[in-house]
């Protein structure tokens, strides 16, 4: 299966934009780019996900490489909120869930 | 809308004892996943059900675990006998449609502590 590999740790100024990057040199074609994050004391949230083209939501915006080996999770503008544990996960399309979470990346935003 | 409810938050109980978790995933979604997180291991799919047909349960880590979803609104992962290394966060997650298209959205878990 496909891996992803984040930073371990991040840090923020509030209020200022904050680029999380996520290597997937071994991205199959088929595979789709999902973001989760966690907040202390909760399950994972969904943030985004996308396939080639770039992506924008109400809480973040993807952009992904024209080669799709890496990819980038941008938030605008840091809040406090938004301080968690951020996964880059591979989602194969064809069948099956085996979904790996990594450590993630750590984003800590100070005020 | 109601997310994912999962039942009980906490639990506290001796090794040996059999542990019921219980998962309501979110109205209209035919598909949910139970997970598993410890500090060693991170985040780990345990099993995945698909219109309440387990569908992958290489995830589940011995024999003494077993997940059941009688309903679509309904799902168990059970422990029996429980061991302290048993013990970790349970997430159980659903979604709408099992392609890779779908968020999953997640419960906020129970801390299973095993004495």
């Amino acid at each position: 299966d496909a891996k992803t590999t984040q930073p371990n740790s991040m840090e923020s100024n509030e209020e200022e934009p904050v680029h999380l990057p996520c290597n997937h040199s071994t991205i199959s074609g088929t595979d789709y780019i999902h973001w989760y994050r966690q907040l202390p004391s909760q399950g994972p949230e969904y943030v985004i996900h996308g396939l080639t083209s770039n992506v924008n939501n109400r809480m973040a915006s993807l952009a992904i490489a024209e080669d799709r080996k890496s990819s980038t999770l941008i938030l605008h503008r840091a809040t406090l909120r938004d301080a968690a544990v951020y996964y880059c996960i591979l989602r194969p399309y064809t069948g099956g869930f085996k979904t790996i979470f990594g450590a993630g990346t750590r984003l800590f935003v100070k005020a | 809308d109601a997310g994912v409810i999962q039942s009980p938050r906490h639990e506290v109980t001796e090794m040996g004892q059999e542990v019921t978790l219980r998962c309501k995933p979110i109205s209209g979604h035919n598909s949910l996943f139970w997970y598993r997180q410890t500090m060693m291991r991170g985040l780990e799919l345990l099993i995945y059900f698909n219109n309440n047909v387990p569908i992958d349960d290489s995830g589940m880590p011995e024999d003494r675990f077993s997940a059941k979803m009688p309903n679509a609104s309904f799902s168990t992962l059970k422990i029996q006998p429980s061991e302290p290394r048993d013990s970790a966060v349970y997430f159980c997650a659903s979604s709408l449609g099992d392609n890779s298209n779908q968020p999953q959205h997640f419960g906020d878990g129970t801390r299973l502590s095993i004495l």
